[in-house]
């Protein structure tokens, strides 16, 4: 089993439609991340969250919003899809005590929006 | 600002030796990671330089000058599994990652 796991792994919706996407990890690390990745573009952080009580935005954070419910859970919404946030969605994990911040992935996932 | 450069696409042949480039402009600077993601899956972890000099790990070396905000991926004795992205990222003085749009490594028998 994928040490990060993310649902659902595909996803097509339509504008205006509530989405969400959840990631949980059995990593036992305390920081998680929500980036999207683009053809063309390096991936792009959303939000991440350093604990279970700490949020905070990454450069493209506009028309999204996350909830950590737990140190292992944490989920990205999307409050009225729209289609420029059809991507490729992952959640990332790394450990604080680690000196490189390494991060780990998990498989992803694909919105479509239409 | 902040940037992250390296080329789009690359080919190499079977058993050749590759260097991947990247240069980098941040914000303050913790440290350039390199990460390989095959397609449609997750990237995974390669290599973390901090210091100026060759780190070597199998048939992967990274190479890092910070006074010239430059990194290369050197991937040897190549073989078809390589055939993947190569994603440069620099650790800025936040710690936040800043991250290059990826170079398509396309490997020929």
């Amino acid at each position: 089993d994928a040490d990060v796991t993310q649902t659902p792994r595909n996803r097509i919706t339509k504008t205006g439609k509530r989405i969400m996407l959840e990631c949980s990890q059995t990593k036992g690390h305390d920081r998680m991340y929500w980036y999207r990745q683009d053809p063309g573009l390096g991936l792009r952080l959303i939000y991440y969250s350093f604990d279970v009580k700490d949020i905070n935005k990454g450069e493209i954070s506009d028309g999204y919003s996350v909830s950590r419910q737990a140190q292992a859970k944490f989920s990205l919404s999307l409050e009225s899809a729209i289609p420029n946030q059809t991507a490729l969605y992952f959640c990332a994990t790394s450990d604080r005590d680690r000196d490189t911040g390494e991060l780990f992935f998990g498989e992803g996932s694909r919105l479509t929006v239409l | 600002g902040q940037n992250i450069d390296q080329p789009t696409e690359m080919t190499a042949t079977e058993g050749a030796i590759v260097q991947i480039n990247c240069t980098y402009q941040t914000s303050g600077f913790n440290g350039l990671f390199w990460y390989q993601q095959h397609a449609g899956e997750a990237p995974t972890f390669l290599s973390y330089n901090v210091l100026d000099g060759l780190e070597e790990k199998g048939r992967f070396s990274s190479f890092l000058s910070r006074s010239k905000g430059y990194s290369y991926l050197l991937l040897k004795e190549l073989q078809m599994k390589d055939s993947a992205s190569y994603l440069c990222a620099g650790m800025d003085s936040n710690y936040q990652l800043i991250w290059g749009a990826g170079t398509k490594l396309i490997i020929k028998p």
